[in-house]
């Protein structure tokens, strides 16, 4: 199956440094990736969506400036969590869907990164 | 979250049967997902369904879509210890991107 990946698994920051997560997938082509956030027991709430070679979209309600999000490749998009603060410690998911999808466009989801931010 | 909703928690035992709920509010869904989540770690798809069908069986897993009702379930037979996780359903809706809108999650914990 489609293994999609994620760096780091776990980070601790301080407040206002900023943090940047990898999303890769391992063995396809991604022509979009969506960024998920979840609270502790909670539900997965999409960010933002990410297609290759264009700007992200974000949901609304997620300030763009503040959740910068790059889709440099088929393969690679990075979420960087800037001037971080403590509200912002959450469990961050990315999935990512193939270029040529399955039925149901199904999208392969990263095993997450927790952040913590003190 | 708000528009798909599901019961919160869920005990059986193990060997039993366990049916996990869902409900959602778009009509216009193409597919609906069942996903499992353990502890700590990112999500797992189960099983879909295309709107258009009324049952799915895969092994363990039976799903029922409801389309009138909107209402999704998912059925697993001889459940075991290592099914005990949180499993969200999720909806694919029509020109909606392929974004995806999750439920609220259900905590299945299987006692032996």
């Amino acid at each position: 199956g489609a293994v999609v990946s994620q760096h780091p698994s776990r980070v601790i920051c301080k407040s206002g440094t900023s943090v940047k997560i990898e999303c890769r997938s391992l063995d396809f082509q991604a022509t979009t990736m969506f960024w998920y956030r979840q609270f502790p027991k909670q539900s997965l709430m999409l960010m933002a969506t990410s297609n290759e070679g264009s700007k992200a979209t974000y949901e609304q309600g997620v300030e763009k400036d503040k959740f910068l999000i790059n889709h440099a490749s088929l393969t690679l998009s990075t979420l960087t969590v800037t001037s971080a603060h403590p509200e912002d410690s959450s469990f961050y998911i990315c999935s990512a869907r193939a270029v040529s999808g399955r039925a149901g466009n199904e999208q392969f989801f990263g095993p997450g990164t927790r952040l913590t931010v003190l | 979250g708000e528009d798909v909703e599901q019961s919160l928690f869920l005990s059986v035992r193990e060997g039993d049967s366990s049916v996990i709920n869902c409900t959602y509010t778009d009509s216009s869904s193409t597919y609906l997902y069942w996903y499992k989540q353990e502890p700590g770690a990112g999500l797992q798809l189960l099983t879909y369904i295309f709107s258009n069908m009324d049952m799915k069986q895969d092994q363990r897993l039976t799903v029922l879509l409801n389309k009138k009702d909107k209402h999704l379930s998912l059925r697993i037979a001889d459940t075991q210890t290592g099914d005990s996780a949180i499993y969200f359903c999720a909806e694919m809706k029509t020109g909606g991107g392929n974004k995806l809108t999750f439920g609220t999650g259900t905590q299945l914990k299987v006692e032996l």
